[in-house]
């Protein structure tokens, strides 16, 4: 099975502009789970989706959204970018059901200048 | 207070040595996840422990939910396992989510 991809890797933007950043997990898993880590807070619960749900969110302000398509593939923006949104933004996978195991995918770095 | 946290923050070995790293939970868990994170930024997941003990390769990890406390061990280290090994608890208050608290990490360097 393919792993979770998470699209683009890299990424340059500039305060004040928006962001949307895409996660594919694991053929069969509906759980979708994205993280932000930072070099200052390490890693931090965004929110979590669930067959197109968003079953539980971090303490995020509301410019951290989210979605869930019906193939479980997962979005999320952020709008009006600030320098401190430059981060590594992990995407995770899981069954969703019955396990807690979760598999995360490569990540995609946003820089914000 | 953290709700995880994990000791040594940075760990240097020589290449055979074995390795602990501790954590600390202070809240009722699920499940409990070592992680290991390497240059690069992506994330493997080790092992995922509700109780007792797991086994793979070199590897070991232990948990006890009345101590509230969990070890990762690597016998005979090797150059390899440099990397961040992260500690992350799902809260049993989660309920059906799947939301992961983490550590700080620990920075392991195995010299040759």
């Amino acid at each position: 099975k393919a792993g979770v991809t998470q699209t683009p890797r890299y990424l340059i933007k500039t305060r004040g502009q928006q962001v949307t950043l895409s996660c594919s997990p694991i053929s069969g898993h509906r759980s979708v789970s994205w993280y932000q880590q930072t070099p200052g807070q390490g890693l931090q619960f965004l929110f979590e989706y669930f067959s197109e749900t968003q079953r539980n969110k971090g303490n995020f302000p509301g410019r951290f959204s989210g979605r869930q398509f019906s193939n479980s593939r997962s979005e999320m923006n952020v709008s009006t970018l600030e320098l401190g949104d430059s981060a590594l933004y992990l995407c995770a996978s899981s069954l969703g059901q019955s396990t807690y195991e979760q598999y995360f995918g490569p990540g995609t770095r946003l820089t914000v200048t | 207070k953290n709700e995880v946290e994990q000791s040594p923050q940075n760990l240097t070995a020589q290449e055979g040595e074995f390795i602990t790293i501790n954590c600390s939970y202070s809240v009722g868990i699920s499940a409990l996840h070592w992680l290991q994170q390497h240059p690069g930024g992506g994330i493997v997941s080790l092992f995922m422990l509700s109780s007792g003990k797991k086994k793979h390769g070199r590897l070991i990890a232990t948990i006890n939910i009345q101590e509230k406390h969990s070890s990762l061990h690597i016998t005979a280290s090797h150059p390899r396992d440099s990397a961040v090994y992260i500690c992350a608890v799902i809260g049993a208050l989660s309920g059906s989510a799947r939301q992961l608290t983490f550590g700080s990490g620990t920075q392991l360097t195995v010299l040759p």
